[in-house]
């Protein structure tokens, strides 16, 4: 079974910075597997980007996803009021997903 | 618009069933795959179940199996899940979702879960 661990736990950053977030994988995966959400607090959660670079419908280009093999990243170039939220990357495959355990982007 | 509403969760004590359904609106419901999704309080996502468009597959995470059962109605656009023997480690929200991606040839490609509803609470105690 394929484990997806995120990094960091906890990012504290300020409007306007950069926020880095990185999933790894335990195995190597097919990065057109790779999905990622974002969840605000109290709300169900969005699919931000799939095949680990493309973003989903609606979704701003500040935010982009990349990566390959065991380590995919997503970024967001200039945090807005509304990023700060949980990110969740997942990978699809062999009858089941797996999530990550999430990166909190909290306002420093 | 395109919406995904659950409903049936509450409260129920441990060894009791409950079953969840998640009505579909504003797609074609027979065409996608559907999952179940589960969040216990304060914790991260964890994936349930998925059945495919046709109902012909269903896939359980490994701590519901033998106990879940996903199930849709394609003619009343409604996913389910029966769960029996419930545990206090099944109390969460359950969010049903809708998953996107297209076949070609051999090959599946995996646009992720588009469509998610509001969550339905379980609570089990």
């Amino acid at each position: 079974e394929i484990v997806l661990t995120q990094s960091p736990g906890t990012l504290s950053l300020s409007p306007g910075e950069r926020a880095t977030l990185s999933c790894r994988a335990s195995q190597s995966v097919s990065s057109s597997n790779l999905a990622w959400y974002q969840q605000r607090l109290g709300q169900a959660p969005r699919l931000l980007i799939y095949g680990a670079s493309t973003r989903a419908t609606g979704i701003p280009d500040r935010f982009r996803g990349s990566g390959s093999g065991t380590d995919f990243i997503v970024t967001i170039s200039r945090l807005e009021p509304e990023d700060f939220a949980v990110y969740y990357c997942q990978l699809y495959g062999d009858s089941r997903l797996t999530f990550g355990g999430g990166t909190k982007v909290e306002i420093k | 618009q395109v919406q995904l509403v659950e409903s049936g969760g509450g409260v129920v004590q441990p060894g009791r069933s409950l079953r969840l359904s998640c009505a579909a609106s504003g797609f074609t419901f027979s065409t996608y795959g559907m999952h179940w999704v589960r969040q216990a309080p304060g914790r991260g996502l964890e994936w349930v179940a998925v059945i495919w468009y046709d109902g012909s597959k269903k896939y359980y995470a490994d701590s519901v199996k033998g106990r879940f059962t996903i199930s849709r109605d394609n003619s009343q656009n409604t996913l389910y899940v029966q769960m029996n023997s419930l545990r206090a480690e099944d109390t969460a929200v359950y969010y049903c979702a809708r998953e996107d991606g297209s076949k070609a040839a051999l090959h599946y490609y995996y646009y992720g879960m588009d469509v998610w509803g509001q969550g339905t609470t379980v609570t089990v105690s």
